[in-house]
């Protein structure tokens, strides 16, 4: 029973690198999420989707881009890294109907 | 003006300990409620909805207050093993069905 994979789950770039975080779900939820947490700072959302084809920023989607081309795939890429995105980044998904969210073990990235 | 805001602590309590921790949020329109729990470095994962009437879980009890817009969460007979960061979470369906998240408070529960 996967639930939420990411990948990668560490990382290190370095200022003005790319890089896809990948997330999948295996529940057949249409919606899913990233956030990004900060250290001693709440999760805040980067970009969300309430099913494949459809995407939308969140309260911080600067510095990020998302696709969802199925509805089990949401990767999170990053264009020209930059210092001030070294951080923890969750991927999470729910259902219509379940109100819980589920999240991915999390991606934590450091850019130097 | 923040969707969801904690006191982020910390709360140091003895075990066995009652302890206590609040929220508020700021959108009338929010229509779930959840506490969800952190340990260090891992991902977040549900505690407990939260429900008008009140609800409770073993030694967990959760409340709301819509009309104040108040979230509370109690433990009682803490364990070490609550120790923890605790997440208030509210969900708006109408906004894209977002989640929007607290800062979390911390606990540790000390032996």
């Amino acid at each position: 029973n996967a639930g939420v994979t990411q990948t990668p789950k560490f990382r290190i770039l370095k200022i003005g690198q790319s890089m896809t975080l990948q997330c999948a779900q295996d529940m057949n939820h249409n919606y899913m999420y990233w956030y990004r947490q900060d250290p001693g700072m709440g999760l805040k959302l980067i970009y969300y989707s309430v099913g494949a084809g459809i995407t939308d920023k969140g309260e911080v989607p600067n510095g990020y881009n998302v696709s969802r081309s199925t509805t089990e795939d949401f990767p999170l890429r990053l264009e020209l890294a930059a210092p001030s995105q070294t951080s923890v980044y969750f991927c999470a998904s729910t259902g219509p109907y379940t109100g819980e969210l589920f999240f991915g073990e999390g991606s934590r990235l450091t850019v130097l | 003006r923040k969707e969801v805001e904690q006191d982020p602590g910390p709360f140091n309590v003895p075990e066995g300990a009652t302890v206590a921790f609040n929220c508020t949020y700021s959108n009338s329109a929010s229509q779930s409620f959840f506490w969800y729990r952190q340990d260090c470095r891992k991902e977040p994962k549900l505690l407990m909805s939260v429900y008008s009437s009140g609800n409770e879980d073993g030694r967990f009890t959760a409340q709301l207050n819509r009309a104040s817009q108040y979230i509370s969460l109690l433990i009682r007979d803490s364990k070490l093993s609550d120790s923890a960061t605790y997440l208030c979470v509210v969900n708006l369906r109408n906004t894209g069905n977002q989640f929007y998240f607290g800062t979390g408070t911390s606990l540790t529960v000390i032996p």
